[in-house]
């Protein structure tokens, strides 16, 4: 079945250390976004990328960083510098244009120790 | 720029009764897409229905349809015969193409349940 893959679903961080959230997707898709996702607020836009090799800082990059080796490979690394990291992450995917819906992954739960 | 705005945190509705989700959004753009997701406890986003803001004719997809008001920028999504699996966070997105973004912003949410 094809769809978008994010692991792990739970994700602990120690104080100073990077941690990456992977996400995989087999659909196919040109685009690949990740968002945060915080108690009592939608979803923000941390970064994206329209094609390999290329990604665009979204609202809240800061802290973050990924890379895009592969169509299907869009990973996240939450570096030390984010300082309040505790969240619900979110990828998704699409073919690029603005009429097409983006499809997403089940999440991965990052706490810090 | 543009911001979406879901003004119910909760609502509440009796299994197969009618329930309206409001959304209300702010953008300088003629041409635009909407969406409304689905986020039940498991967590994963859903695509409920979407509509492009040139379209007059409301979007309809099985007990879900909207009510898109273009000019009072307005786009609620009503859920007809209410299932409990409908129980759920629902946000209202809008696409920002500006700057070939394609990015999505989100309204708050509703948390939505459903009552047997």
């Amino acid at each position: 079945d094809g769809g978008i893959t994010q692991s792990p679903k739970y994700l602990f961080r120690k104080e100073g250390q990077n941690v990456t959230l992977s996400c995989e997707q087999n659909l196919n898709h040109d685009a690949m976004y990740w968002y945060r996702q915080d108690p009592g607020q939608g979803l923000r836009l941390i970064y994206y990328s329209q094609i390999v090799n290329d990604f665009q800082k979204g609202d809240i990059a800061e802290g973050y960083s990924v890379s895009r080796e592969k169509k299907e490979s869009f990973p996240l690394t939450v570096t030390s510098a984010q300082k309040n990291p505790t969240a619900f992450y979110l990828c998704a995917s699409s073919m690029w244009g603005r009429n097409q819906p983006q499809h997403f992954g089940d999440g991965t739960r990052l706490s810090i120790l | 720029a543009q911001t979406v705005t879901q003004s119910q945190p909760e609502m509440s509705v009796q299994e197969a009764e009618t329930v309206t989700l409001s959304c209300t959004y702010d953008t300088s753009e003629s041409d635009y897409y909407l969406f409304w997701y689905k986020q039940p406890p498991s967590r994963q986003m859903i695509l409920v229905i979407r509509q492009e803001a040139y379209k007059q004719q409301n979007a309809t997809e099985n007990r879900f349809s909207v009510n898109f008001q273009k000019a009072a920028k307005s786009f609620s999504l009503k859920i007809s015969d209410s299932q409990l699996g409908d129980a759920a966070m629902y946000f209202c997105a809008y696409v920002d193409y500006g700057g070939a973004t394609n990015k999505l912003i989100f309204g708050t949410g509703t948390l939505l349940a459903v009552q047997p």
